[in-house]
């Protein structure tokens, strides 16, 4: 079964500096999407950034990256000169070819000005 | 402006009255998608729909209830059989190829 994990709960940084977070996966498939949305109190789910699988390129969206390893199953995002505006859940999630997300259970992003 | 639309942004109901959740989207999306988000937690998948006419259950279906009679449309009731419905709940959708989901701004319900 395909599972996603975020073994952190929670995460803070300085305000200006970088933060990472983490994401594993476990599937059989080859040909797979993932993804990082970002949930702020509002409680809109947006997307901040995709992945394919197929494509060695790790994807980038301004201050936002990750750093996709296929091999060992790991889709990190890292967030460049984090802002206040920053400060949000943030869940990781795949899709395969039946394109039903599977969601990790989230990361907390604290901002401290 | 295309987007996704969910109304009403708060619900209160009553034990054992059904209630239906609406959602909209003008983006042109063939599939649609129903969450709920308890406190603190992750996606859980209610329902979801790849064409008109025909929808699927998704991982915790009981006590709900949808339909599909237009594209643009696809509602969601909770019934009184739902024993704890008081959850955050989000509508998503998803066009042609693309495998990401947008999503609407989400209907907070609460059981008084």
């Amino acid at each position: 079964a395909q599972t996603v994990t975020q073994s952190q709960p929670e995460m803070s940084v300085q305000e200006a500096e970088t933060v990472t977070l983490s994401c594993t996966y476990d599937t059989s498939e080859s040909d797979y999407y993932l993804f990082w949305y970002k949930q702020p109190p509002s409680r809109q789910m947006i997307l901040v950034i995709r992945q394919e699988a197929y494509k060695q390129q790790n994807a980038t969206e301004n201050r936002f990256s990750v750093n996709f390893q296929k091999a060992a199953k790991s889709f990190s995002l890292k967030i460049s000169d984090s802002q206040l505006g920053d400060a949000a859940m943030y869940f990781c999630a795949y899709v395969y070819s039946n394109y039903q997300l599977i969601w990790g259970a989230g990361t907390k992003l604290i901002i401290k000005p | 402006d295309g987007g996704i639309t969910q109304s009403p942004k708060y619900l209160f109901r009553k034990e054992g009255q059904n209630v239906t959740l609406s959602c909209e989207q003008n983006l042109n999306h063939d599939a649609m998608y129903w969450y709920r988000q308890d406190p603190g937690q992750g996606l859980r998948l209610i329902y979801y729909s790849q064409i008109v006419n025909d929808f699927q259950k998704g991982d915790i279906a009981e006590g709900y209830s949808v339909s599909r009679e237009k594209k643009e449309s696809f509602p969601l009731t909770v019934t009184s059989a739902q024993k704890n419905p008081t959850a955050f709940y989000l509508c998503a959708s998803r066009g042609g190829r693309l495998a990401e989901q947008f999503f609407g701004p989400g209907t907070r319900l609460t059981v008084l």
